[in-house]
C-alpha cells in the first residue's frame, strides 16, 4: 500500500521560512516523479512544483518561483519542499503526490496533507 | 495553460446523467487528468489520458474531448459521487487545475 506522510508544518510568519517533508512508502521511490499540490482554505487546487525520478526535471508553479525549493533523497524516500519568503497567500494544505510515471505527468496517489499558516 | 469549468456547481439526483466540461485556453491533445475530492480527504484521480479510467473506478465514470474541450461524464449517479470535481492539464508547465466543481444532491 502506497504512503505518503507529511511533516513540517505549522505557523509562521510572513518572511520566515519552512521545510515540509514527506516520507514514502510501499512502493520503489526512485521510480516515480513527485509533486507538491496545495489548496487553500475553501478553495480549489493549485500544482506548485514536481520532480522527476532523477531529479533531472525539476518544474514550478510562478507563484512559487524563486521562493520555493523541491528536492527528493532516493535514498531515504523522501520528498521535501523548502519554502523561503513565505508569504500569507501561501497559507493551504499541502499535499505530497506520487506520479504515475519516472517522469512529471499525473498525480497517481495523494497524501493526506500538510497545513501551513502564514500570519503574523 | 487557464483551465475553465463549467459548471462550478451543479445539483442532482442519483440515477441522473452528469457532464461536467473542462475548457482549455490553448488546445492539446491528451494530457489531461480528472480527480475526485471528497470533503475533508485528498483528491483521488479518476481519469487520465483524457480517456483513460483510474484501476478501481467504476465504469460509469467516463472523459472524452481533445483540442480545448474535454469532458467528465458520470453514467447513473451514485451516493458516493457527490463531492467536487477537478480536470488538471499536464500538456506543458506549469501543470493547472480547473477552479472545479462541486456535485451536490438536489
Amino acid at each position: 500500500e502506497v504512503q505518503l506522510v507529511g511533516s513540517g508544518g505549522g505557523l509562521v510568519q510572513p518572511g520566515r521560512s519552512l521545510r515540509l517533508s514527506c516520507a514514502a512508502s510501499g512502493f520503489t521511490f526512485d521510480d516515480y516523479a513527485m509533486h507538491w499540490v496545495r489548496q487553500a482554505p475553501g478553495k480549489g487546487l493549485e500544482w506548485v512544483s514536481g520532480i522527476a525520478w532523477n531529479s533531472g526535471r525539476i518544474e514550478y508553479a510562478d507563484s512559487v518561483k524563486g521562493r520555493f525549493t523541491i528536492s527528493r533523497d532516493n535514498a531515504k524516500n523522501s520528498l521535501y519542499l523548502q519554502m523561503d519568503s513565505l508569504r500569507p497567500e501561501d497559507t493551504a494544505l499541502y499535499f505530497c503526490t506520487k506520479d504515475a510515471h519516472v517522469d512529471l505527468s499525473h498525480s497517481e496517489d495523494w497524501g493526506q496533507g500538510i497545513l501551513v499558516i502564514v500570519s503574523s | 495553460i487557464q483551465l475553465t469549468q463549467s459548471p462550478s456547481f451543479l445539483s442532482a439526483s442519483v440515477g441522473d446523467r452528469v457532464t461536467i466540461t473542462c475548457r482549455a485556453s490553448q488546445g492539446f491533445s491528451s494530457f489531461l487528468a480528472w480527480y475526485q475530492q471528497k470533503a475533508g480527504k485528498a483528491p483521488r484521480v479518476l481519469i487520465y489520458a483524457v480517456s483513460t479510467l483510474q484501476r478501481g473506478v467504476p465504469s460509469r465514470f467516463s472523459g472524452s474531448g481533445s483540442g480545448t474541450e474535454f469532458t467528465l461524464t458520470i453514467d447513473s449517479l451514485q451516493p458516493e459521487d457527490f463531492a467536487t470535481y477537478y480536470c488538471q492539464q499536464l500538456n506543458s508547465f506549469p501543470f493547472t487545475f480547473g477552479g472545479g466543481t462541486k456535485v451536490e444532491m438536489k
